[in-house]
């Protein structure tokens, strides 16, 4: 079954500090990987798309990993800010289709 | 960037009536627009698929006469609501997959419908 796991489901971090989020799938044939911020009452807007052969991307503050061996993927936000605060999500497309798996998200709060 | 507008951002009907959301792509064409169903603290539920110029594909347990989508034109995908009732409340947002390279998919800025 293919499926999107995100954790932690929430997290809460103080302004200017580190925190990564994780995404494991099983979604397969594997095309690729997105990562979208979500805020509060908005649509979701892209961060990064990794494809197979790429192992890391970056977006300013946002870095995500993709480890395609072991489904992994992960989403590092560097110094944190108190615009941070939304809610990240992991899409995976199927290969070869237009089948979009989607993660549960999870919920930043960055506080002062 | 691309651009996926949609229309109203939010709308407030009474029951019984129904609602239509549009859906535009106002920077390149999208073949596929997708129609998605969020609730508070809870994340995107993909609702349907649609084709420019054929029948959307619903995913199971959304009812295809309760939300009907039409997608005419490679830039336009509407949604409507028909006969809305109060649990059709909810945040609803489209998405749009640009034609050409990676296929990039570009979000709208959602359409929240109340209905009384």
């Amino acid at each position: 079954k293919n499926q999107v796991e995100q954790s932690p489901q929430s997290l809460i971090i103080l302004e200017g500090k580190n925190c990564t989020l994780q995404c494991n799938y099983t979604v397969s044939p594997f095309s690729n990987l997105r990562w979208y911020k979500q805020d509060t009452g908005r649509g979701p807007v892209s961060l990064t798309i990794m494809t197979f052969s790429e192992n890391t991307k970056s977006n300013g503050r946002y870095t995500a990993t993709l480890d395609a061996d072991t489904k992994q993927s992960s989403l590092h936000i560097t110094a944190s800010q108190l615009s941070d605060s939304a809610s990240y999500i992991c899409v995976v497309t199927l290969f070869g289709a237009n089948n979009l798996f989607f993660g549960t998200g999870t919920r930043l709060t960055v506080i002062p | 960037g691309a651009v996926v507008s949609q229309h109203p951002s939010w709308v407030i009907c009474k029951s019984g009536t129904s609602v239509k959301i549009e859906c535009r792509s106002l920077d390149f064409q999208a073949t596929t627009m997708f129609w998605y169903r969020q609730f508070p603290k809870q994340s995107l539920m993909l609702m349907a698929t649609s084709n420019e110029g054929s029948k959307a594909t619903y995913e199971q347990g959304v009812e295809k006469d309760k939300f009907l989508i039409n997608h005419a034109s490679l830039t336009l995908s509407t949604l409507t609501v028909t006969s809305a009732h109060p649990e059709d409340s909810s945040f609803y947002i489209c998405s749009a997959r640009w034609a050409g390279g990676t296929g990039e998919l570009f979000f709208g800025e959602g359409s929240r419908l109340t209905v009384l």
